[in-house]
């Protein structure tokens, strides 16, 4: 298994700040993924994080709006920009190791913009 | 990856089994079936997976048709500490550089 430290755990923002989220794993993995979950909602993927590259991010997510650092292979951080109440939602990181076909998820980060 | 139909809910009594069933009509001979469930306020966490032998772990079992078309998880005696999101999940089981892509999966309730 994969130990993954993401925080915080949860916050409250004014609208129009930003916030960092951070995520740690225990052991060095290619690829880290950064999701989003609003309320009531699935999963949905924003970007993958490749150590030494840019993001690559999905459709309807934008690099001005979710900066991703990938500064080494154990760690990553996801900002979210000029928040709005919009954004309120769970934000998720999660990594697959090579040659294991389970991925892993930090526990989240609930995030409300008031 | 093959698209899933999972029901939005279901209800199982406490203790009973709780048999959650996915189609994926479309499902190509190299990609596997994936369960992951997500307990509420934590990360989704990987239960099972299979590619067409039925398998069996501490958590659950899967139960995949001869045409691979559907499937069935299987949670022999429910917990309270069941009741979840639970997603199946259709993916070729290469290694690590690709995300799993979410539908909307089914909310299990285990009823005391």
């Amino acid at each position: 298994s994969a130990v993954i430290s993401q925080k915080p755990s949860r916050d409250i923002c004014q609208r129009g700040t930003s916030l960092t989220i951070q995520c740690q794993v225990d052991s060095q993995v290619t690829m880290m993924f950064w999701y989003r979950q609003q309320p009531g909602q699935s999963l949905t993927l924003i970007a993958t994080a490749n150590q030494g590259s840019e993001a690559t991010y999905e459709s309807g997510f934008v690099i001005d709006k979710f900066p991703i650092s990938r500064p080494n292979l154990t760690f990553s951080t996801l900002t979210v920009s000029n928040m709005s109440p919009e954004d309120s939602s769970i934000y998720l990181c999660s990594v697959r190791r090579p040659m294991n076909t389970e991925a892993f998820f930090g526990q989240g980060t609930r995030l409300t913009v008031v | 990856d093959a698209k899933t139909t999972q029901p939005p809910s279901m209800d199982c009594a406490e203790g009973r089994a709780a048999n959650l069933p996915c189609n994926h009509s479309t499902i190509s001979g190299n990609e596997y079936v994936y369960w992951y469930r997500q307990i509420h306020s934590q990360g989704p966490q990987y239960i099972i997976h299979g590619l067409k032998n039925n398998e069996t772990n501490e958590m659950a079992s899967l139960i995949i048709t001869e045409d691979r078309k559907s499937s069935t998880l299987i949670l022999p005696h429910a917990t309270l500490r069941d009741t979840a999101v639970y997603y199946c999940i259709v993916r070729v089981a290469i290694s690590g550089n690709t995300p799993l892509v979410f539908g909307k999966g089914t909310r299990l309730s285990v009823i005391a």
